[in-house]
């Protein structure tokens, strides 16, 4: 049974420095992986979606790699702001038939 | 393009009853994915829709149901409500499967008493 954590569950940092969010997940044999954000009480935004034979995928500040041998993606974030205050999940398409969402890594940023 | 939508937003039910909630997706896409999520379980599929046929279901009950119309717009359906049904619940659109970028509405915000 495919199982995804995050670690940390919450994290509180100042303003401009660089931050990685981890996820790991038990079964390797995955199609993708994604990231999303979730502001408070709001749906999902997808940030970043890697393929099973991807390494990394990057979108301005935003960078993630993906393990798929160790089971394990990192989302970096460069330059922190306030503004990425934010629950962060990533989800993992294990087969077709659904994604799997880890416990999610609560982050704020302040000035 | 309009995003994905939902309707309602909020909702205040009491046990034993039933509802109905409803999502718009994206226009052009043909998947939608329907998710409860609660501080205890986190998020959890409940089920994906794509020309009109469920494909997909995760573990809930057979109280929870689903649709999807021609136009791709989708419903979800709780029948005998239970307390530990409140929960937001999202949907999510893409142009063809779960395998694609998941394009989620705002969501639904279901509280039972």
């Amino acid at each position: 049974k495919q199982e995804v954590t995050q670690i940390p569950a919450a994290l509180s940092v100042p303003e401009g420095e660089n931050l990685v969010l981890n996820c790991s997940f038990t079964d390797s044999a995955i199609y993708n992986l994604q990231w999303f954000r979730q502001d408070p009480g709001k749906g999902l935004t997808s940030l970043l979606l890697i393929q099973s034979s991807q390494r990394e995928q990057t979108s301005g500040r935003l960078n993630a790699s993906l393990d798929k041998s160790s089971g394990r993606s990192t989302l970096y974030i460069a330059a922190s702001q306030p503004g990425d205050s934010a629950t962060y999940l990533c989800a993992v398409a294990h087969n077709t038939d659904k994604l799997i969402f880890g416990t999610g890594t609560r982050l704020q940023v302040f000035p | 393009k309009a995003g994905v939508t939902q309707t309602p937003r909020y909702l205040i039910k009491t046990r034993g009853q039933q509802v109905t909630l409803s999502c718009s997706p994206i226009s052009g896409h043909r998947s939608v994915s329907w998710y409860q999520q609660t501080p205890g379980q986190g998020l959890q599929f409940l089920f994906e829709y794509f020309s009109e046929t469920q494909r997909n279901k995760g573990n809930f009950p057979g109280r929870f149901s689903g649709r999807q119309f021609s136009n791709s717009r989708s419903e979800m359906n709780v029948s005998t409500l239970e307390l530990g049904d409140s929960a937001l619940y999202l949907c999510a659109s893409s142009p063809t499967s779960l395998l694609d970028t998941q394009y989620f509405g705002p969501g639904t915000r279901l509280t039972v008493l």
